[in-house]
Order: C-alpha cells, then sequence, then structure tokens
C-alpha cells in the first residue's frame, strides 16, 4: 500500500505486504529528515535518518528513499506487522537555519490488517 | 530508567486555571524543548532551552511560559488556560543545540473544560 502523506492520512495494508509511507517536505534548504514513529499514548521515536548528500538509505525492515529535486521523502517498510501500526512523520531540518528546530509534517496514520 | 520523563501524563482542568507540566531527562543533554501536537496529530514547536536559555519562542500566546531551574528540567506553566489549549504537549530533548536527534517524552494531555 501507498500513501500520498499530506493528503491521504490513513494508509490500511494487509500484514505481511510491504508500505510505502509519502511525506512532501517545504524547505529547500533543509539538509537532514527524519522518520519517527508514535504509537498510540506514546511520543514520537526514531526509526531512520538520511542526510541530503543520500538518496536511500536503509535499516531493518525500513528503507528511506530522498529525492530532493522534487522536495519528496518515503518511507518503506518490508513485511508489515501488526506492531507498525502507528503514525508516521517526517521531520526536517535545516542545519543553517538557526535554532528552529525540527519541523514535522502532519503525518500518516498506518494501519496492519490482519 | 526514562530518557525524558514528563509529569502529569493526564490533566483535566477548568478554564481560567494555571497549571504547570513538568520535564525532567536523564541524557546530559544541553537543549530541551516543548511542542503541542493538537487533535489532528500535527506537531509543533513551542519552545527550546538551551543551557538555560530560550532560543526561540514560535507565535505563542504568553499565557504560556517555560522554566528551567536546570539544564536537566524544563518545566511549562499556563496561566488563565482556554478551551483551545486541549492538545497533548511533548518534551523533548537533543544533545545540543543544532543536534537533531531528539528523544520525546511520552506526552500530557491536557484536557480543559
Amino acid at each position: 500500500g501507498e500513501s500520498v502523506g499530506l493528503h491521504l492520512p490513513t494508509l490500511s495494508v494487509q500484514e505481511g505486504d510491504n508500505s510505502i509511507i509519502n511525506c512532501a517536505y517545504s524547505n529547500s534548504a533543509s539538509d537532514y529528515f527524519i522518520w519517527y514513529k508514535q504509537e498510540s499514548g506514546k511520543g514520537p521515536q526514531f526509526i531512520i535518518d538520511i542526510r541530503s548528500n543520500m538518496d536511500k538509505r536503509q535499516g531493518q525492515r525500513v528503507t528511506v528513499l530522498l529525492n530532493k529535486t522534487v522536495k519528496h521523502l518515503s518511507l518503506q517498510i518490508a513485511a508489515t506487522q501488526p506492531g507498525d501500526s502507528a503514525v508516521y512523520f517526517c521531520a526536517e531540518w535545516d542545519s543553517g537555519g538557526g535554532a528552529d528546530g525540527l519541523t514535522f509534517g502532519k503525518g500518516t496514520h498506518l494501519i496492519i490488517q490482519p | 530508567d526514562t530518557a525524558v520523563s514528563q509529569t502529569p501524563k493526564y490533566l483535566v482542568t477548568q478554564m481560567g486555571n494555571d497549571k504547570s507540566i513538568k520535564c525532567e531527562q536523564n541524557l546530559g543533554h544541553d537543549t530541551m524543548y516543548w511542542y503541542k501536537q493538537d487533535s489532528k496529530k500535527f506537531l509543533k514547536i513551542m519552545f527550546s532551552y538551551n543551557n538555560k536559555e530560550l532560543i526561540i519562542n514560535e507565535t505563542v500566546p504568553n499565557r504560556f511560559s517555560p522554566k528551567s531551574p536546570d539544564k536537566a528540567h524544563l518545566n511549562l506553566h499556563i496561566n488563565s488556560l482556554e478551551l483551545g489549549d486541549s492538545a497533548v504537549y511533548f518534551c523533548a530533548s537533543s544533545e545540543r543545540l543544532g543536534s537533531n536527534g531528539y528523544t520525546f517524552g511520552s506526552g500530557t494531555r491536557l484536557t480543559v473544560v
């Protein structure tokens, strides 16, 4: 399953399938990006990050892809499990932008169906 | 041990009251933040503190005042609470100003009635 991030806040996929969560960021000067996972009743947790000098980074079952040309970021989760159900946020950082902190996207709610 | 801890986890109060939310981090980080998450899950930064100095203050009403007795603590005091203040408030910390690895607390759900 695939989301378009800001325009589709909920993504429902079958357990075992791959999922793709998309994010469009706004600041072309952003040079560092993070995906966070937020489970119900908890704070955001770091999943994976990528710097702007990279196009792809892989973790355990997760891959982040960065397309700076169109300011697009995606998170791919392989073989989704029930524990993957959560809201996923992309966050961007402009290291030359002073102390403004991380700017978060609006989030996508991933639902894993059995 | 919890890295970033907030208290209380839930807070229900009446309009017009004054309340505080406490945050402590045991990571030895220099910078702490407060974020507000609205009903649509949108996370927006409110404040950041670096070595007890306020670094940024977004368009937050002055009814909100962060207080940092030391670099391990950043409390949020809210005066004259309004219905629109109902949200989940998250504390976070990072190793230093400009460091982008944030560790978040578990949040405080504030409900103003």
